[in-house]
Order: C-alpha cells, then structure tokens, then sequence
C-alpha cells in the first residue's frame, strides 16, 4: 500500500526557519497538500497543489515538491505555528486512495 | 460560508455499528464530493470514504468492507456507517468536503474544509 513517510518530529527558536519532508513515490506525479492541526483542533489546509497557499494563511508557510519529496517550509516560525503537520496525497494506482504522512510535530521555542 | 457540523452517538458497543451524519449548511451539497476521515486518540489521520452528491462513493480498501457512506441531498446531509466495529475503531471522525484539480493528465483530490470533529468511543 501506498505511504507517504515525514519525520516525527521537528524543533526551531521562533524566527527560524522550520522545514518539514514528505516523501513518497507518487510526489512526482501527484499533488502533495499541508494541513496543520494545532492541540484539540480540526486540521487546516495551509498549503495545497505543492505550493500554494489558501486565503488566510500568513505567507511564511510555503511549499515545495521535487522528485519524491515535498517540503514544507516556515520562514521565521512562530510560537503560534507550534502544531501537528500532515502531508497528504493520492497514490496513482487508479483507486484514487488518499493517503496521509504520519505526521510531523513542530515545537518552536 | 459554507460550515460542517458531525452528529452521532459518541459511545458504541463492540460488534455494533457506528452510524454519523455530517450537515452541510451556509451551502449546497450537490457538485461537490465529501469525505470522512478518523484520527486514534494520539495518532495520525486516516482517511476513510468519499461520496459524490449523486450517489457514488469510493472507500480505502482497509476499510471497504465495513463502510458505507450515503447522501441525502433533501437534507444536506452526508451519512457514514462502520460495522462491527472495535476498540480500534476509537477515533475522531471529522467530516469534509473534497476539492479536485489535476497535475497533468493525473486526478488530484483532497480536503479543503474540515468539521470539528465527533469523538466515538467503542466500549461496552
């Protein structure tokens, strides 16, 4: 079954820049997509397509795919941006599956 | 703006079945595609279905077996049923609704807008 693999966990001091892998064999072909869930919350898209970012969301957040890795990128993290950070994307067998990363917890203090 | 809401019991019995309903408001539910999704206490997101608002559906194969996910485009409303359930089945599930695009010839899918999520507690 189709996986896409992030590391457990990533810690910066505020104003750092953090920056989050995805991997998968399929990120060359399909979309990789960002959702942020912060403590006791529904997750919130901040990146989709690889790189662009939804109405709302400060433009430090950006985002990056080549070959089988995507990135996530926070320019100068915020205390604020402390969360839980899921990559997602479909596998390209034909069953449109939808997969999540494992997700990566960032600590920014 | 367009808001979902889960309902449901929040404790079921093992070997039972988990019925929840997702209500669409501030917008239609026809032309879209919407999904459920659980998350473990503690663990990682898991994607379970999505339904089109004509009827047709498509399910991760682990859970094929035990799921269904129906609409009801009078009420706006979306539905998921998981049978047989165990502790494992222990999760928040959050409704959503599916935005699609394409990378090339490629079908991309995800979700753009999330509920807040129902805690379901699987114990006798």
């Amino acid at each position: 079954s189709y996986e896409l693999t992030q590391p457990p966990s990533v810690s910066v001091s505020p104003g750092q820049t953090a920056r989050i892998t995805c991997s998968g064999d399929a990120l060359p072909k399909k979309y990789a997509y960002w959702y942020q869930q912060k403590s006791g919350q529904a997750p919130v898209l901040v990146i989709y397509e690889d790189s662009k970012r939804p109405s709302g969301i400060p433009e430090r957040f950006s985002g990056s795919s080549s070959g089988t890795m995507a990135t996530l990128t926070i320019s100068g993290a915020q205390v604020e941006d402390e969360a839980d950070y899921y990559c997602y994307s479909t596998d390209s067998s034909g069953n449109h599956r939808g997969v999540f990363g494992g997700g990566t917890k960032l600590t920014v203090l | 703006q367009v808001q979902l809401q889960e309902s449901g019991p929040g404790l079921v019995k093992p070997s039972e079945t988990l019925s929840l309903t997702c209500t669409v408001s501030g917008g239609s539910i026809s032309s879209y595609y919407w999904s459920w999704i659980r998350q473990p206490p503690g663990k990682g997101l898991e994607w379970i279905g999505y339904i089109y608002y004509s009827g047709s559906t498509n399910y991760n194969p682990s859970l094929k077996s035990r799921v269904t996910i129906s609409v009801d485009t009078s009420k706006n409303q979306f539905s998921l049923k998981l049978s047989s359930v165990t502790a494992a089945d222990t999760a928040v599930y959050y409704c959503a609704r599916v935005n699609r695009g394409y990378s090339g010839y490629d079908l991309n899918w995800y979700f753009d807008l999330w509920g807040r999520g129902t805690l379901v507690t699987v114990s006798s």
